[in-house]
């Protein structure tokens, strides 16, 4: 059991490239987001979807665009990086409903440099 | 929905419990409240979970007033190895859906 496995740990890319940050779960959760993380701001919260075919926005939703064709993947699309974008991202998934929606299981992270 | 308030970064020594302290005045009915460790390098880690009074597991001990507007996370005796992030996480359930809103963190340095 893999759990939440995110793809690359480390990237490096030049403004105005776009680039696919990949994230997968294996433990059929129909919850999945994407957080970005800086320094002094904690987690926000990028875009989230309960189910394949289902997305929406969380916090800071600009510059990025995602897809669920399959219960496992939840991309994350940077479609023209810009410096701003320079941040380590998680993505996260979440048990069905009852005590374990209270529970996020997050991945170890890409940490992304745009140039 | 709920924001969330705790101190920037605290000190301990090994072997002495912590008290991490997390303002959350707008939370509501039906809100839950979690806790969660970070690493260097690594995704946060869920740690505990509650609603009301005092929840307790192998790890931590919650402790939330009944009005709610505040929680405490203990860590028991703790060691080196407890150097980490905390963070206070309301969950919330509006709309059809779950929100997960993290605060900044507390950064906790446990010395030797």
């Amino acid at each position: 059991n893999a759990g939440v496995t995110q793809t690359p740990k480390f990237q490096v890319l030049k403004t105005g490239q776009s680039m696919t940050l990949q994230c997968a779960q294996d433990m059929n959760h129909e919850y999945m987001s994407w957080y970005r993380q800086d320094p002094g701001m904690g987690l926000r919260l990028i875009h989230y979807s309960v189910g394949a075919g289902i997305t929406d926005q969380g916090e800071v939703p600009n510059g990025y665009n995602v897809s669920r064709s399959t219960t496992e993947d939840f991309p994350l699309r940077l479609l023209s990086a810009a410096p701003s974008q320079t941040s380590v991202y998680f993505c996260a998934s979440r048990s069905p409903g009852g005590s374990g929606a209270n529970v996020l299981t997050f991945g170890a992270g890409s940490r992304l440099t745009v140039l | 929905l709920a924001k969330t308030t705790q101190p920037i970064s605290m000190d301990s020594y090994e072997g002495q419990e912590v008290n991490i302290t997390c303002s959350h005045n707008n939370i509501a009915t039906n809100d839950y409240i979690t806790w969660y460790q970070q690493f260097p390098s690594q995704g946060p880690r869920f740690i505990i979970q509650g609603y009301k009074t005092k929840v307790t597991n192998e790890v931590a001990s919650l402790f939330i007033p009944a009005d709610r507007k505040s929680s405490t996370l203990s860590l028991p005796r703790v060691s080196l190895s407890d150097t980490a992030v905390y963070y206070c996480l309301v969950v919330a359930y509006t709309s059809g859906t779950y929100k997960y809103i993290f605060g900044t963190g507390t950064r906790l340095k446990v010395l030797a």
